[in-house]
């Protein structure tokens, strides 16, 4: 079963407000990854999780803070976002057979789609 | 760095028919992955298919077929007997052999006349 799971499917937050998406796989994955869409444009990586470890970080601002609690799940907290931040955001996992090294397909979830007022 | 193009922003094709979506990409290593992503309005991410570098043999998935030239660094994605379901955003994609990103082309939308 090559599933990803991500709640809340949307979400709509005021600038000052903190939240949390969720992302979570049980495939046995050690790499998962977050990444933001904006319309008509292709995703953009973000975080990548390596073992449980954060391994890439794409010089995301701060008010974006990933956690991976375990190897199923995968966390993205966000605090006092700006109107511009307003996107999809995709999780993904894929084996990692090396840490840090070879990844096998990438398999994304459905997306939370994150409204900032 | 390496780069992906995809130089189609948007295609039509009348159901049943074939419809051919284009693909370059620049990189200089030897041993690497392709894939294509469909992306429907609902905008789940959907592997449709993957290629190895090292295997000369074109890739197929069903009605989904790929054309890969390496020495052309062209990997075209041919779709046979479009369905109404086929309309979607569809990105290529390259991943090196050794490492965790995945870098996109722009994408084209494929719209599916009935």
């Amino acid at each position: 079963d090559t599933e990803v799971t991500q709640t809340p499917k949307h979400l709509v937050m005021g600038m000052t407000n903190k939240k949390s998406l969720k992302c979570e796989q049980h495939m046995g994955h050690r790499a998962m990854y977050w990444y933001k869409q904006k319309a008509k444009k292709p995703p953009e990586l973000m975080f990548v999780y390596s073992y449980e470890k954060l391994s890439i970080n794409e010089s995301v601002p701060s008010r974006f803070s990933p956690e991976c609690p375990n190897s199923s799940l995968l966390n993205l907290h966000l605090h006092a976002l700006q109107p511009e931040d307003s996107a999809l955001y995709l999780c993904a996992s894929s084996q990692d057979r090396l840490a840090g090294g070879f990844t096998d397909t990438q398999y994304f979830g459905p997306g939370t789609r994150l409204t900032v007022l | 760095a390496q780069t992906v193009t995809q130089s189609q922003p948007e295609m039509s094709v009348q159901e049943a028919e074939t419809v051919t979506l284009s693909c370059t990409y620049d990189t200089s290593e030897s041993d690497y992955y392709l894939f294509w992503y469909k992306q429907p309005p609902s905008r789940q991410m959907i592997l449709v298919i993957r290629q190895e570098a090292y295997k000369q043999q074109n890739a197929t998935e069903n009605r989904f077929s790929v054309n890969f030239q390496k020495a052309a660094k062209s990997f075209s994605l041919k779709i046979s007997d479009s369905q109404l379901g086929d309309a979607a955003m569809y990105f290529c994609a390259y991943r090196a052999q050794y490492g965790n990103k995945l870098v996109f082309g722009a994408g084209t939308i494929l719209r599916v006349k009935s």
